[in-house]
């Protein structure tokens, strides 16, 4: 069963305006974390920002900020004042597990085009 | 602080051949992910190690093997190589992979591109 869901493949924004990026999971742990990381075309993969299971309040991290409603299970990605340095790959991730064994999962990611 | 390095960047092999690839993780993490990259199958979770220790481990054939050294260092290897082993592998370290927090988040390396041809 599919973990992670990014339902949108491809995400066009205008610069300067916000974004909001899907992100549902599937886990039946109380304990977990999810995340958002950037892949611009080198590769590398960026960390955006940390949502805990146990979080109350939404976490942001300058221009970004995770809609988390844990009741729906969706961790959502918001970009204000869309830059145009914000074109990459996003993807959503959930980490997973006990002092057994930790493992991340990622989604399939939404490519985001922020045009002039 | 240095950000984990992956050594070679780029790596040409043919099929039959082996592979072996190198992470580097921030210095003081001790926990080090391997992840593999295609675009028809994603980000896949290869295995992680502690500690000299493999933690865990993804749904991957047992040609995929790796190991941690005492200084955190990580290689991963991969025998007889397949076309559809060509992707883009990632490593990621984080201080212990074990705390639930913004602190113990796993940061990710340039990647090694193999193709495998």
């Amino acid at each position: 069963a599919q973990k992670i869901t990014q339902t949108q493949p491809g995400m066009f924004v205008q610069e300067k305006e916000a974004v909001t990026l899907d992100c549902t999971y599937d886990t039946s742990d109380q304990s977990y974390g999810l995340f958002w990381y950037k892949q611009p075309s080198s590769g590398e993969m960026i960390f955006l920002i940390y949502q805990g299971s146990y979080d109350e309040q939404n976490a942001t991290e300058g221009r970004y900020s995770l809609n988390f409603q844990k009741a729906r299970k969706s961790a959502n990605l918001v970009i204000s004042a869309s830059q145009l340095g914000d074109s990459a790959m996003y993807f959503c991730a959930m980490r997973e597990g006990n002092t057994g064994g930790f493992k991340t999962i990622f989604g399939a990611g939404t490519r985001l085009f922020v045009k002039a | 602080k240095a950000g984990v390095t992956q050594t070679p960047r780029y790596l040409i092999k043919t099929r039959g051949q082996q592979v072996t690839l190198s992470c580097s993780p921030i210095s003081g993490h001790r926990s080090v992910s391997w992840y593999q990259q295609t675009p028809g199958q994603g980000l896949q979770f290869l295995f992680e190690y502690f500690s000299e220790t493999q933690r865990n481990k993804g749904n991957f054939p047992g040609r995929f093997s790796g190991r941690q050294f005492s200084n955190s260092r990580s290689e991963m290897n991969v025998s007889t190589l397949e076309l559809g082993d060509s992707a883009l592998y990632l490593c990621a370290s984080s201080l212990t992979g074990e705390v639930w927090g913004s602190a113990d988040t796993q940061y990710f390396g340039p990647g090694t591109r193999l193709t495998v041809l």
